[in-house]
């Protein structure tokens, strides 16, 4: 299995501007998680799914933020309109059921917005 | 990614040794820990983890102890390598819900 794929791996953007983070979670898992890592905050769950459905979003700082998971196979991570302080690096993880803490990580999406 | 936190603590030791790296963990009603390491520009990857009804555990070249009267969680690396360089974080879930600690940066030096 290729693991966890996110795309884009850098994005570049303007204040103002829409940006679409995307994930391939691995096969056969159940959870899909979305967390960002700052300097100053270190590593936040943003959002999990569970079979597809969303079941926490607590920590989606604001309503700029928005996730989806149409299928078992996508999500993406969508900032509108999006802001210097969302500048980070955005991971997407995945797990299965029972091993729900044992979680995969992508390589990360580094944002940053000018 | 971004793991140099502020006051991210370091532990800097020679190849070869023994590497302790600790957490305290603040939700008492967690029922299982995970410790991930974090190489520059990768995502975490988990290395071991633990539930609550043990106290230890062991893995290849890591041990993983857990005192849950002071709520305190330590990985210990045997014969550090290079490699093992990175950000270390430990973990905790209580309610479907992974939370993780500040990281430790671990430098291993030749």
């Amino acid at each position: 299995d290729a693991g966890v794929i996110q795309s884009p791996r850098h994005e570049v953007t303007e204040m103002g501007q829409e940006v679409t983070l995307r994930c391939k979670p691995i096969s056969g898992h159940d959870y899909l998680f979305w967390y960002r890592q700052t300097m100053m905050r270190g590593l936040e769950l943003l959002i999990y799914f569970n079979n597809n459905v969303p079941i926490d979003d607590s920590g989606m700082p604001e309503d700029r933020f928005s996730a989806k998971m149409p299928n078992a196979s996508f999500s993406t991570l969508k900032i509108q309109p999006s802001e210097p302080r969302d500048s980070a690096v955005y991971f997407c993880a995945s797990s299965i059921l029972r091993y729900m803490g044992e979680q995969y990580f992508g390589p990360g999406t580094r944002l940053t917005v000018t | 990614g971004e793991n140099v936190g502020l006051h991210l603590p370091t532990l800097s030791v020679q190849e070869g040794d023994n590497s302790i790296i600790n957490c305290a963990y603040s939700n008492s009603a967690s029922d299982y820990f995970i410790w991930y390491k974090q190489e520059s520009g990768k995502g975490p990857q988990f290395i071991i983890d633990i539930r609550s009804n043990m106290d230890k555990r062991q893995g290849q070249r890591v041990t993983v102890l857990l005192n849950k009267t002071v709520k305190h969680l330590s990985l210990q690396i045997a014969a550090t390598q290079p490699g093992d360089s990175a950000v270390y974080f430990c973990a905790e879930t209580g309610f479907q819900k992974l939370v993780f600690g500040t990281g430790t940066r671990l430098l291993v030096s030749p």
